[in-house]
């Protein structure tokens, strides 16, 4: 079993639509928690960055951490075309350089 | 501020021949890190450095690839001889010191093996 679990899609939405990501983890000893933005041929890019439980908010972009069930969320409201991008989970422990990285989730925001 | 640099982007080679990356981090950042993503995958770590030191290699197959960070700025991974599983994307990352700095991504070198 991963670590961390992705679902790896396609999701295909309208544009407008409210984006639900998900990410399940198995490693307890996780406290930091980011979202990463990746367009195709390009880098991921850092998009939220959570530390332990609770709600982030970004403009459009929402992240969610619940280490009581060790699940956790990106929300994406009035998505747009240009939202349309794999979306990278990663989570390290404290203290920890080492990054793991969920599988990627596609998303497609059709016009 | 410039990003995270690399070069070549996309590079093909025939199995068992050699091949080498080349990054410039941003500027100030001590921590490069060296990633494989696979399609479909995410980033895995190969290796990191702090400053000219490898700190965690674990995950670098040492029989065939090799990397280095000379004046702890630059690096390049050299992989020799290349095999067919290797064809991925090789990804290099910076960041300051700590271990909550934000990672920043290059755009990757694409290699295809044939």
């Amino acid at each position: 079993q991963k670590e961390v679990e992705q679902d790896p899609g396609p999701l295909s939405v309208p544009e407008g639509a409210i984006v639900s990501l998900n990410c399940t983890y198995s490693n307890s000893a996780f406290q930091y928690f980011m979202w990463y933005r990746q367009y195709s041929r390009k880098g991921p890019e850092l998009l939220m960055y959570t530390y332990s439980s609770g709600n982030k908010e970004d403009g459009r972009f929402t992240a969610q951490v619940d280490k009581s069930s060790k699940y956790i969320s990106l929300f994406i409201r009035d998505s747009q075309p240009s939202d349309s991008a794999t979306y990278l989970c990663a989570m390290k422990s404290t203290g920890g350089f080492k990054t793991i990285f969920g599988a990627g989730t596609r998303l497609f925001v059709k016009a | 501020e410039a990003g995270v640099v690399q070069s070549p982007r996309y590079k093909i080679i025939e199995k068992k021949q050699p091949v080498a990356f080349w990054c410039n981090p941003i500027s100030g950042h001590n921590t490069l890190y060296w990633y494989l993503q696979n399609l479909g995958q995410g980033p895995e770590l190969l290796i990191r450095y702090e400053n000219e030191e490898a700190v965690d290699d674990s995950q670098l197959p040492k029989d065939r690839f090799s990397a280095e960070r000379l004046k702890g700025v630059d690096s390049t991974l050299k992989i020799q001889p290349a095999e067919l599983g290797d064809s991925a994307v090789y990804l290099c990352a910076s960041s300051r010191a700590t271990a909550t700095d934000t990672q920043y991504f290059g755009p990757g070198t694409r290699l295809t093996v044939l």
